[in-house]
């Protein structure tokens, strides 16, 4: 079975880096149709997709974000992180990591997240 | 850009009722590979259906997924105690989630 955690800094100043890392247990991380995912949640709020990435090297991003955010993985340690830089009060949030299952079919994709790890919580404050 | 829409917002009901949830794309989905998931307050979410009418692993029969084109729907046959959460659908795309429906007592 599949499980996901998260680690990093739980408070972040405005105009620094944030990162993240999420570790992968039960499984690879390396191939097939998974990517893996960065979600977030402010407080009271709905889901917003940060990105994925693929053992490969392939990323998608969120265009909103994308200028901000760099992505990696490790295979030797199974795992993946995000950084996202020049923070503000608006990135405070519950960050989520989530295996991303990603398929194709009639020429366009799909995809669904599953399993998604605790969360944790991250506030941008000085 | 696909954008998905969910009512309502809440739906207040009582454990036994049944629960009928919309999810509706601004364009056809040309796959209908739609997911829902629910959010109990404090938890991830967990997946629920995926491919708009599979349920996941463990998910219990009395959830059910439907729909193609525009209009997709989450049925709870009778609501449990632990059925009273958030339930968001989702697509593949640049912001995949819709903005979900609390389903409370």
């Amino acid at each position: 079975q599949v499980r996901l955690q998260e680690s990093g800094p739980g408070l972040v100043k405005p105009s620094q880096t944030l990162s993240l890392t999420c570790t992968v247990s039960g499984g690879s991380i390396s191939g097939g149709n998974f990517y893996w995912s960065w979600i977030r949640q402010p407080a009271g709020k709905g889901l917003e997709w940060i990105g994925r990435i693929h053992s490969s090297g392939s990323i998608h991003h969120n265009p909103s974000l994308e200028s901000r955010v760099t992505m990696s993985v490790d295979m030797s340690k199974n795992q993946f992180s995000l950084k996202l830089s020049s923070v503000t009060a608006a990135d405070t949030a519950v960050y989520y990591c989530a295996r991303d299952f990603v398929g194709a079919a009639g020429g366009t994709l799909y995809n669904w997240f599953d399993p998604w790890g605790q969360g944790t919580l991250v506030t941008v404050s000085s | 850009e696909i954008v998905l829409t969910q009512s309502p917002g809440t739906l207040s009901l009582s454990p036994g009722e049944g629960a009928t949830l919309s999810c509706r794309a601004s364009q056809r989905l040309t796959n209908t590979y739609l997911a829902w998931y629910q959010q109990k307050p404090g938890q991830a979410p967990r997946l629920l259906i995926y491919a708009t009418s599979s349920r996941a692993t463990g998910v219990p029969d009395r959830f059910s997924g439907n729909g193609s084109g525009t209009d997709f729907t989450l049925t709870i046959s009778r609501l449990e105690p632990e059925d009273f959460a958030v339930y968001y659908c989702q697509h593949y795309g640049r912001s995949p989630f819709g903005p979900g429906t609390k389903v409370d007592v």
